[in-house]
This record gives C-alpha cells, structure tokens and sequence, in this order.
C-alpha cells in the first residue's frame, strides 16, 4: 500500500488559515486522497477526499499538486475545535483499504 | 443520522477468554473494518469486509477473527484474549471508494480491557 507522511505536529492560532501539507510520492493512479481527522477521545471523522482536482466542501479545501505526489489540506479559519489530529490517507481504487499513519497533531492556540 | 454502533463502550476480559466485539451499521455500506488503537501508534487495520462474508486480512490480523452474516453487522472476535489486546477498538463502514460518497463514518469506540 502507497504510503504518506505528514509532519508530527503542527501548531496555529485561532482565527489563523492552517495549510496541513502531505506527502504521498508512490501515490498510484487509483489512489484517492483522503483526509480525515480525530477530537480527542472520539473516533475519527470524515474531511474531505479528491482524486485529481482540488475540492473544497464546508469544512476545509483540498489541494492537490499536479503530480498528484503531495497535497495540502487547508484550514480557511482554524478554530479551537479544530485541534485534532489529521491523518492524510491513499484509498487505493481497486481494494477499498483504509490504512491510517500516524497524523499531524494540530494545536490551536487562543 | 447515519450510525455506526459499537456493543460496548466499555470491556474488562480475563486472559484466555473468548471476546465478542459487535459492530453495525444503518447506512447499507458494503465495507466494514475493524481498527485498533494504541498510544504512539495511530490507527492500525485489523480486519477489513467488502461484502457478506468476504474478508481480508489487514495489517495485524494476528490474535483476531471476524465475522460478516448479514451486510449490516461485522464482528471481531479474539479467541484467546490476552493482556496484550488491551486496546481501544473501532469500527468503520463505508461505502465502496469509486462511490460519490465514499466517507467512512466511525463507531464511538470499544475500550477493551483484558486482565
């Protein structure tokens, strides 16, 4: 399975755009990027995913270099609750796998 | 409200029991999954379904088995609990990734516990 990595942590100010950058160079052609993230002591939860274009939907926007080998999830207006972890995931097309790594940590500051 | 509903929240087992973990959904998803987390290590797949009664083995099968009857209800069963499948397990559900809506939605999560 294609890997990503992400940085550990990352930290932002309330009110402040956050840029989550990913990195996913063996990305396949099938590969879908996926984002998701964790609030503490809850189970993970759905962002957003793309697979070519950028996306963007009511909680955050999708960029997707045109290589496709890195991507970056945006954040327009970080707020307390955003602090979670972020975990950046390649569904390949062909298994419908959901391999997790281990997130960037986001702490928002007030 | 799409729901995906874990048995229990939480679990305390003794070593050498045989452990049912219940998960279901109300989404008609064909795929369900079985994770477990730990401190420091993330979220790592155990078990992984596509359809009734079809499986694949995720990154950690060891020490598990699963379970899929009926579309909406995917169980995970340790055999012989051990001291270290102390963890917190979830459950997940999605439709299949090609699908418009492929999120997957999370279950609130099992803390087993085994002494």
């Amino acid at each position: 399975d294609a890997k990503t990595t992400q940085p550990n942590s990352m930290e932002s100010n309330e009110e402040e755009p956050v840029h989550l950058p990913c990195n996913h160079s063996t990305i396949s052609g099938t590969d879908y990027i996926h984002w998701y993230r964790q609030l503490p002591s809850q189970g993970p939860e759905y962002v957003i995913h793309g697979l070519t274009s950028n996306v963007n939907n009511r909680m955050a926007s999708l960029a997707i270099a045109e290589d496709r080998k890195s991507s970056t999830l945006i954040l327009h207006r970080a707020t307390l609750r955003d602090a979670a972890v972020y975990y950046c995931i390649l569904r390949r097309g062909n298994t419908d796998k959901l391999i997790f790594g281990t997130g960037t940590r986001l702490q928002v500051f007030p | 409200d799409v729901k995906v509903t874990q048995s229990s929240r939480y679990l305390v087992k003794r070593t050498g029991e045989k452990v049912f973990l219940e998960c279901v959904q109300d989404m008609d998803h064909e795929n369900m999954f079985w994770y477990r987390q730990d401190p420091g290590l993330g979220l790592r797949l155990i078990y992984f379904s596509y359809d009734v009664k079809m499986k694949e083995k995720g990154d950690i099968p060891e020490g598990y088995s699963v379970s899929r009857e009926k579309k909406e209800r995917f169980s995970l069963i340790l055999e012989s609990a051990s001291t270290n499948q102390t963890s917190m397990y979830l459950c997940a559900s999605s439709f299949p990734v090609v699908a418009p809506s492929a999120e997957a939605f999370f279950g609130q999560g099992t803390r087993l516990t085994v002494v």
